[in-house]
């Protein structure tokens, strides 16, 4: 079966400017998570949806950062503006249910640099 | 809080030498525990997981992992280590209230295997 789908795969933008991250989970998956991953660190979790609705985004900074899964499949992530401390991996991840024995399984992820 | 504490950052092995990452995890419930993967230019791929049962468990590639509640560890092992384990290695909890499903991991190990 095919993967997690994530692009771009690298972006390198400005401080201050804006940028929007894409995720297509695996076919059938409820639940989607994204995970940003600062250098030197292990992933650390953003926001999880459950179809289209918001189950976990309470380390999301939400006065730059933004997500939404309209139709219960693909999602976009967004940031606005970009902060220099914003550089990061962006992971993907998607579960079939949020059940605790579900397994998660994560895209390629999107390699931001903030200048 | 829940978090997960990976003691090596960085291990360098020849071939065929035996390998055991720490984990230690700090969690007052019941915890479920994965160690997951990422091979150079690949994504994040699930190495062994352990739920209940045997804390013994085995995974892909040889490895394995033993559970020790008293200890609040989770270890990594491998009898002998090829080149192509060359890749960073992430523990991590599963953190579960309601619907949430994330995982928490930790910092990551970088092991470089040397021919």
């Amino acid at each position: 079966e095919a993967g997690v789908a994530q692009s771009p795969r690298y972006k390198i933008i400005e401080k201050r400017q804006s940028v929007a991250f894409w995720c297509n989970p695996i076919s059938g998956h409820a639940t989607l998570y994204w995970y940003q991953q600062i250098l030197g660190q292990g992933p650390k979790l953003l926001i999880q949806f459950q179809n289209n609705g918001v189950v976990d985004d309470s380390q999301l900074p939400k006065d730059r950062f933004s997500a939404e899964r309209l139709k219960g499949v693909d999602s976009t992530l967004k940031i606005q503006p970009a902060k220099l401390e914003d550089s990061a991996v962006y992971l993907c991840a998607s579960s079939p249910t949020s059940g605790v024995y579900n397994e998660q399984f994560f895209g390629p992820g999107t390699r931001l640099t903030v200048l | 809080a829940q978090s997960v504490s990976q003691h090596n950052h960085h291990v360098i092995l020849s071939e065929a030498a035996s390998l055991e990452l720490g984990c230690n995890y700090s969690y007052g419930g019941t915890v479920n525990l994965f160690w997951y993967v990422q091979y150079p230019g690949q994504h994040l791929q699930l190495l062994l997981k352990y739920f209940s049962g045997d804390p013994l468990v085995k995974g892909i590639k040889g490895f394995e992992a033993e559970f020790i509640k008293s200890k609040f560890s989770f270890n990594l092992r491998k009898p002998s280590v090829q080149w192509s384990d060359t890749a960073e290695y992430f523990c991590a909890a599963g953190a579960y209230g309601g619907a949430t499903n994330k995982l928490i991991f930790g910092t990551g190990t970088l092991l470089a295997v040397q021919p």
